[in-house]
Order: C-alpha cells, then sequence, then structure tokens
C-alpha cells in the first residue's frame, strides 16, 4: 500500500517570493508521481508528474519537482509566485502495476500568495 | 462542451431522498473515477470503471451506487444518506492505462450537503 504525507497544510508567502510544497510518500514498490492544483470552485487539473528519465520535472508555468528517490520525496518548487498561483496542491502516487489509475493522496496544501 | 462536466453543481438532500449525480467526459477517454473530497481529509477514491466495467470499489457503504452506461457517462446514485456524506464529489477521467501512467481530468464537482 501506498501513502502521501505532505508536511505543511498551509503556506503563505508575498508575491514574488519562492516557494517549496514538500511532499513525502511511502511505499513498496516504483512509484508514478504527481503533483495536481485546485483553484477555488474547480475540479483537479494536472500540474507535473514523474514516470521516469530526469528526477526533475518542470510544468508549463514555472513549477518544478525533483523525485528523490532515497528521501521518498517529490516537493514542488517555483523560484517566484503570483498571486494567481493562490490554490490548493495535491501531491499523489500510484503504484503503477496494474494499479489502473488508483491515485493516493495527500491532504493538500493551501499555498496564499500575499501581495 | 468540452473536458469533464457534472451536474448538478450543488445539492441539498434529506436523510430519506433518493438522488443522483451524473458525470459526462467529452475527451474520448475509457475509465471513469468517482472521489470524495471532504474537508481536512485527503481524497478519497470511490470507484473506478475501466471500459464499463468497474475495476475498483474502495469498501464504498451500499448507499452510494454507481452506474456507467458507456465510457462517456458515469452516475453515483444516492440513497439513505448520512450527514456525514455531505462532501464534494470529484468526477475524473483519463485514457485507461493500467499502469498508472494517466493523467486524470477532473470536473467541477457536486457539491452534496445531507440534512
Amino acid at each position: 500500500a501506498q501513502s502521501v504525507t505532505q508536511l505543511d497544510s498551509q503556506v503563505p508567502v508575498f508575491e514574488e517570493a519562492p516557494v517549496e510544497l514538500r511532499c513525502n510518500y511511502s511505499s513498496s514498490v516504483s512509484v508514478y508521481l504527481f503533483w495536481y492544483v485546485q483553484y477555488p470552485n474547480q475540479g483537479l487539473q494536472l500540474l507535473l508528474k514523474y514516470l521516469s528519465g530526469s528526477t526533475l520535472v518542470e510544468s508549463i508555468n514555472g513549477f518544478e519537482a525533483e523525485f528523490n528517490k532515497s528521501q521518498t520525496s517529490f516537493h514542488l518548487r517555483k523560484p517566484s509566485v503570483h498571486i494567481s498561483d493562490t490554490a490548493e496542491y495535491f501531491c499523489a502516487v500510484s503504484a503503477g502495476g496494474t494499479s489502473y489509475g488508483k491515485l493516493t493522496f495527500g491532504q493538500g496544501t493551501i499555498l496564499t500568495v500575499h501581495p | 462542451e468540452t473536458g469533464v462536466t457534472q451536474t448538478p453543481r450543488h445539492l441539498v438532500m434529506g436523510m430519506t431522498n433518493k438522488k443522483s449525480l451524473k458525470c459526462e467526459q467529452h475527451l474520448g477517454h475509457n475509465a471513469m473515477y468517482w472521489y470524495k473530497q471532504s474537508a481536512k481529509k485527503p481524497l478519497e477514491l470511490m470507484f473506478v470503471y475501466n471500459f464499463k466495467e468497474q475495476t475498483e470499489n474502495n469498501s464504498v457503504p451500499s448507499r452510494f451506487s454507481p452506474e456507467c452506461p458507456n465510457s462517456s457517462h458515469l452516475f453515483l446514485h444516492l440513497h439513505t444518506l448520512q450527514p456525514e456524506d455531505s462532501a464534494l464529489y470529484l468526477c475524473a477521467s483519463s485514457q485507461g492505462d493500467p499502469f498508472g501512467t494517466d493523467t486524470q481530468y477532473f470536473g467541477p464537482g457536486t457539491r452534496l450537503t445531507v440534512l
């Protein structure tokens, strides 16, 4: 079985500051890792995912995450945030194998960007 | 309509009522999912359908009954719910990769309140 821990439930930052949202996972098998974002009154949408290859993955809006197998982490970072990045961010893990899309989610981190 | 749509967006029901939630995807996907999102809890996967066949039932109480008549439509039939069932119910779809690498596309959710 898999589990995901997001270490911070809320992260307040000022605009143009850097941010890191932390995610740790546990699994007895190889995993695929995802970050989803949920803006107010909307469903979740994929931000980025790690499947294989380079351990650093990037999104189109400046976020990046690094898969660290030894530390079982997949932290999300952005060097300079905008007001529009205010949202709830979810880390998720898929066990691969024949998991048929069964994702295990963390509890979410609410990122609030202040002017 | 594009993406994943859900109706109704808001639903208030009594404990003795019977209602249904509807989800429709316009993405040509083969897998559909129901999730429950409660405050301060991780997203809970409820059901997974692949090619109209249920492949996951995550120990969901029988008062929730899913139906998938075709790959584009998914229903969640509700009866004799409890107040603790109040939550945001999210539908998602994906291509249906059995190895768990899929991106899931979420609808905006139905906000359910059980009185």
